[in-house]
């Protein structure tokens, strides 16, 4: 079945952490996204990709880094993990083309830096 | 102004009536419009996109959009307690890289 896989849903760490966000979906899709989301709050694009090897920071400065190696992986890091980092994070894929640019969005990761 | 604008709500609404969403976009040259559907601590899900001037019906939803007005609306009949959620309104900007705007969301409670 065609979905959006987001691992771990909840993770709690501790400052100065390395963490890695997982993402993968068997959409077929080029495009992927990290959106980052306070509680409450707007989306705000922090990633995105159009295909393997290419990767943009999105609106929302952010410290984390993202990679594509494989089309059907995007994995979100970061390198020290800050109280401030503490948000959810959620992962979307769409198709390349417009206009059927509709994104499908994973479960999301809810991530508390202690 | 924001590229996208919704009014953030709560939109409170007896079960049984119409719910209407409302979202109004800065873009001329959009072309594509979607609504989201959020359920408190839930990832977004699309439950409508709409394309051309006009009304497109699925089920329950209405999506009704009018690109001279640069406005885009979300109806939802026969509103159930279910359907209590925050609905978002993205755009699809033209050019660049495609990116999807999405609007802050409009919180919609229905009471029994």
């Amino acid at each position: 079945e065609a979905d959006i896989y987001q691992t771990p849903r909840y993770l709690v760490i501790g400052t100065g952490k390395k963490i890695t966000l997982e993402c993968s979906q068997t959409m077929g899709h080029d495009k992927m996204y990290w959106y980052q989301q306070d509680p409450g709050m707007e989306l705000h694009l922090i990633h995105y990709s159009y295909g393997v090897n290419s990767t943009e920071k999105g609106d929302l400065s952010s410290e984390s880094t993202v990679s594509r190696i494989r089309t059907e992986h995007f994995p979100l890091t970061l390198e020290s993990a800050r109280p401030s980092h503490t948000s959810q994070y959620l992962c979307a894929s769409s198709e390349a083309y417009p206009p059927r640019n509709e994104q499908f969005f994973g479960p999301g990761t809810r991530l508390t830096v202690l | 102004q924001k590229e996208v604008e919704q009014n953030s709500g709560p939109l409170s609404v007896p079960e049984g009536a119409i719910a209407s969403l409302n979202c109004t976009y800065s873009d001329r040259g959009s072309q594509s419009f979607f609504w989201y559907r959020q359920y408190s601590g839930k990832s977004p899900e699309l439950i409508m996109s709409i394309y051309s001037n006009g009304d497109k019906e699925d089920g329950r939803f209405t999506a009704q959009l009018n690109k001279a007005s640069q406005y885009v609306s979300l109806l939802i009949r026969d509103s159930q307690p279910s359907d209590s959620a925050t609905y978002l309104c993205a755009v699809l900007i033209s050019g660049g890289y495609n990116k999807l705007i999405f609007g802050a969301g409009t919180r919609l409670a229905v009471h029994p």
